[in-house]
């Protein structure tokens, strides 16, 4: 079964660093994305793109994140200089399409701000 | 505003008994999905309901949707340990923008 994978699995970062958290998504999928869940609370959704450009953002994702799909098969998400509050789970997902198809997670990164 | 809201947050039934969560959203949907969470880990995807569609079944789970009272329900039968993970449901809106929106969850425990 295809799978999206998720490196590192741990990231431990001081306050202010800069960090780029790494996907691949399946190889025919379309769409991509990033959630984050902090410890405890509900998934968020962060950023959506698809056709190499941003396709939707919340209000989470401001200027001091952006995303990258390089070179056709990674997408990364950098968090320019992170804050406490910037501690959680992140997740990447892909879909085939934009709505008829569940999304395929990855098993996510635990970022941990110090 | 919150898009779903999963109705028990935590529920605990002993095993081979059936787990039936609830789940209630906002605003017009394309479809409704339902996702599974085993502690500290992804979301698998378990089953997706459109918005034209009134019950689904895929093994042990069937979901149902209510459009008009803007309601989900998934029931878990004869239920095995392995089935204790969160449970979320999430929902795509019918406005346009194409990303998924997760409710709060149910915690679901198995008893052994």
């Amino acid at each position: 079964e295809p799978e999206v994978t998720q490196t590192p699995s741990h990231q431990v970062t001081q306050m202010g660093q800069e960090v780029i958290l790494r996907c691949v998504p399946i190889s025919n999928h379309l769409y991509f994305y990033w959630y984050r869940q902090i410890l405890g609370q509900k998934v968020e959704f962060l950023v959506s793109f698809y056709n190499n450009e941003i396709s939707e953002k919340s209000e989470i994702f401001d200027d001091q994140f952006s995303v990258e799909r390089p070179d056709g098969s990674n997408f990364t998400l950098k968090i320019r200089s992170t804050k406490l509050e910037d501690s959680a789970m992140y997740f990447c997902a892909s879909s085939f399409h934009r709505t008829d198809y569940g999304y395929t997670f990855g098993s996510g990164t635990r970022l941990t701000v110090v | 505003s919150q898009q779903g809201e999963e109705d028990p947050q935590a529920l605990s039934i002993q095993e081979g008994e059936n787990a039936t969560m609830n789940c209630s959203y906002k605003t017009s949907i394309n479809n409704l999905q339902w996702y599974r969470q085993n502690s500290g880990r992804g979301l698998v995807h378990l089953i997706l309901i459109r918005s034209n569609e009134r019950e689904k079944h895929s093994g042990r789970l069937r979901v149902t949707l209510d459009t008009s009272k803007k309601s989900s329900s998934l029931l878990i039968t004869a239920s095995r340990a392995a089935d204790t993970a969160s449970y979320f449901c999430a929902t795509i809106s019918n406005f346009g923008n194409e990303k998924l929106t997760f409710g709060t969850g149910t915690r679901l425990t198995i008893i052994p």
